[in-house]
């Protein structure tokens, strides 16, 4: 199946420093990617809809400044925590469907973010 | 909107008993898709469902589409330890990927 990788899986970072977590489609163009937020036992919630060439489109009550994404290529969207603060710590997992509609959803490895 | 519960948030079962996930909507899902989470590790595509009434078999693990594509279930006889994890499923009316609230599932051995 087609590969989707999440580069870091674990970062510890200061309270006010930026961390920058990508995702890449290793075998497969995608035009959309997905970023999610998942606490501890708890489901995904998406956070964003990250659009190649365009504007990323935010669930409500994600902060847009905060959260920046940016989707360059059709193998490369990048999700940015600006002024980390420790309530942003969490689970941040990316997705990416494969070609054609209605088809499975595959996921980066995750990336578990410790802001200290 | 729409809105699609998962039950049972948590599922506590002997090793050998069988388990069921249930995902139910208020409104008509074109299709659906499920999910398995183990602890640490990211989504793992499952399964997907089209049709209406539709039954799909993997080894243990049966999956349903009810006939008016608003519930679907999951379920598992006899139950392993190997099947420890959150399943989830997962619907894209509008292209979005939107998740249920997840099923844990422990397994006593």
């Amino acid at each position: 199946g087609a590969v989707v990788s999440q580069h870091p899986s674990r970062v510890i970072c200061k309270s006010g420093t930026s961390v920058k977590i990508e995702c890449r489609s290793l075998d497969f163009q995608a035009t959309t990617m997905f970023w999610y937020r998942q606490f501890p036992k708890q489901s995904l919630m998406l956070m964003a809809t990250s659009n190649e060439g365009s504007k990323a489109t935010y669930e409500q009550g994600v902060e847009k400044d905060k959260f920046l994404i940016n989707h360059a290529s059709l193998t490369l969207s990048t999700l940015t925590v600006t002024s980390a603060h420790p309530e942003d710590s969490s689970f941040y997992i990316c997705s990416a469907r494969g070609t054609g509609t209605n088809t499975e959803a595959f996921f980066g490895q995750g990336t578990r973010l410790t802001v200290v | 909107g729409q809105q699609v519960m998962q039950i049972p948030q948590y599922q506590h079962v002997q090793e050998g008993e069988d388990f069921t996930t249930y995902c139910n909507s208020s409104t008509t899902l074109s299709n659906i898709q499920w999910y398995k989470q183990r602890p640490g590790g990211h989504p793992v595509f499952l399964i997907q469902l089209v049709k209406s009434g539709e039954v799909k078999k993997q080894k243990r693990l049966t999956f349903q589409f009810g006939e008016a594509k608003k519930n679907s279930s999951l379920h598992i006889t006899a139950t392993q330890t190997t099947d420890v994890g959150t399943y989830f499923c997962e619907w894209g009316n509008t292209g979005k990927l939107i998740f249920g609230q997840g099923t844990t599932l422990q397994v006593k051995p």
